[in-house]
């Protein structure tokens, strides 16, 4: 069984970019998509963006100016930077294996609640 | 890109069916025919329930069903459970992006 879990700053400033990583257990990173989603606090969810573990990219364009998705295989990680966050971007951040050439979301990851706050 | 619209809120008795609409456009429900369902119970992630419409992942209930008509995707829930009682959200692929409904909360009454 596939497992994901995020890591990284809880709280993180105005201005700032903010870096989550996602180890994945349980599986191969290779041959499969890995994505990013995001919840802000009593809302609905937001696709961020995914990543091949070859390298290849797909960012929500409203986003796309801010985004950075890097893959680590010898790791098993994969990891997002938001640069130049504001309030807005405190979430509930996801991260979540694709399938479906990469169409379905089928194994997520806990969530990790991030705070834009100074 | 637009999220999809889902209904803020559906109720239902334990043992009753209810359906979930999720409406979208031309350029992802009405093109495309991946639309998948996510279930949320709170504090929890979503987990996968529908993919490719209508089909169910392996280990999901046969009491969940989805269908499509035009733009417009549905979930219908059969013999309500308890359990049941979450939040919903729709996800459609829309040429080189995805998007998310709204969500829709699920009241077991």
């Amino acid at each position: 069984q596939v497992q994901l879990q995020e890591s990284g700053p809880g709280l993180v400033k105005p201005s700032e970019t903010l870096s989550l990583t996602c180890t994945v257990s349980g599986g191969s990173i290779s041959s499969h998509y890995w994505s990013w989603i995001r919840q802000p606090p009593g809302k609905g969810l937001e696709w961020i963006g995914y990543i091949y573990y070859s390298g290849s990219t797909n960012y929500n364009p409203s986003l796309k100016s801010r985004i950075t998705i890097s893959v680590d295989t010898s790791k098993t990680q994969f990891s997002l930077n938001l640069a130049s966050v504001t309030a807005a971007d405190t979430a509930v951040y996801y991260c979540a294996r694709l399938i479906g050439s990469p169409y379905y979301f089928d194994f997520w990851g806990q969530g990790t609640l991030v705070t834009v706050s100074s | 890109q637009s999220a999809l619209t889902q209904p803020a809120s559906v109720s239902g008795s334990p043992g009753q069916s209810i359906t979930i609409s999720c409406s979208g456009t031309s350029n992802d429900i009405g093109s495309y025919n991946l639309v998948s369902w996510y279930q949320q119970r709170p504090g929890k992630a979503p987990k996968f329930i529908i993919y490719e419409v209508s089909k169910r992942p392996s280990g999901v209930s046969n009491r969940f069903s989805g269908a499509k008509s035009g733009n417009t995707a549905s979930l219908t829930i059969s013999g309500l459970q308890a359990e049941d009682e979450a939040d919903y959200y729709c996800c459609s692929y829309g040429g080189s992006s995805t998007v998310f409904g709204g969500g829709t909360k699920l009241t077991v009454l």
